[in-house]
């Protein structure tokens, strides 16, 4: 069974950064690419990154670009959101997703996603 | 960036049919896929590729459409069906649409 289980989130100021983690188990976690989707609190999704299987690409959405990073260990099974200079407008519930090319590159697998707040 | 539109919201009775429209700002081809997430859950793959019902799912759900509009159907509409329903597309960057409310009455 896949299993995604994100952590690391919580309560920051602005301008500070924070690290989350997704430990992906039950697949070949070395052999799929991962991305990373977040919602602000009653609003809908935005795609925010994605690494290859190996790490040769990462993709970023315009708004995050810059100063978050994608990252992925597959010796661990973890996928890694690194998150600098937060904002307010980072405030979300971010969830860790599995590219499921057997459907066409739908998000078929999430976690439970760990919620971000961003306040002073 | 490719823009998906969809209607904010809806209000059907059980067992009554609806659909659920969602426009592309370009084509997607057949490249898109369409969720279910009611509140604190996350978001649950009903359909992708446009059509193809996922594993698992009910067969009221369907969908149908390729280039810039597509449709969700349910039919017929249970209680249970209340939740947010979005879209998303993986021709370019994936990109999600704003979501619609379906309430039933």
């Amino acid at each position: 069974e896949v299993q995604l289980v994100e952590s690391g989130g919580g309560l920051v100021k602005p301008g500070s950064s924070l690290k989350l983690s997704c430990v992906a188990s039950g697949f070949t976690f070395s052999s799929y690419g991962m991305h990373w989707i977040r919602q602000a609190p009653k609003k809908g999704l935005e795609w925010i990154a994605l690494i290859y299987y190996d790490s040769s690409n990462k993709y970023y959405a315009d708004s995050v670009k810059g100063r978050f990073t994608i990252s992925r260990d597959n010796s661990k099974n973890t996928l890694y959101l690194e998150m600098n200079s937060l904002r307010s407008e980072d405030t979300a519930m971010y969830y860790c997703a599995k590219e499921e090319y057997t459907t066409d590159y739908s998000f078929a697998y999430w976690g439970q996603g760990t919620l971000v707040t961003v306040s002073s | 960036d490719t823009v998906l539109t969809q209607s904010p919201a809806l209000a059907v009775s059980p067992g009554e049919r609806v659909t659920i429209s969602c426009r592309a700002s370009e084509s997607v081809s057949t490249g898109m896929h369409w969720y279910q997430q009611k509140p604190g859950q996350q978001p649950k793959l009903l359909i992708y590729g446009a059509s193809n019902l996922e594993s698992g799912v009910p067969a009221r759900f369907s969908g149908s459409g390729s280039g810039t509009d597509f449709t969700l159907t349910i039919d017929p509409v249970e209680a249970d069906d209340t939740a947010t329903y979005f879209c998303q597309q993986s021709w370019n960057d994936p990109s999600f649409g704003g979501g619609t409310k379906l309430e039933l009455k």
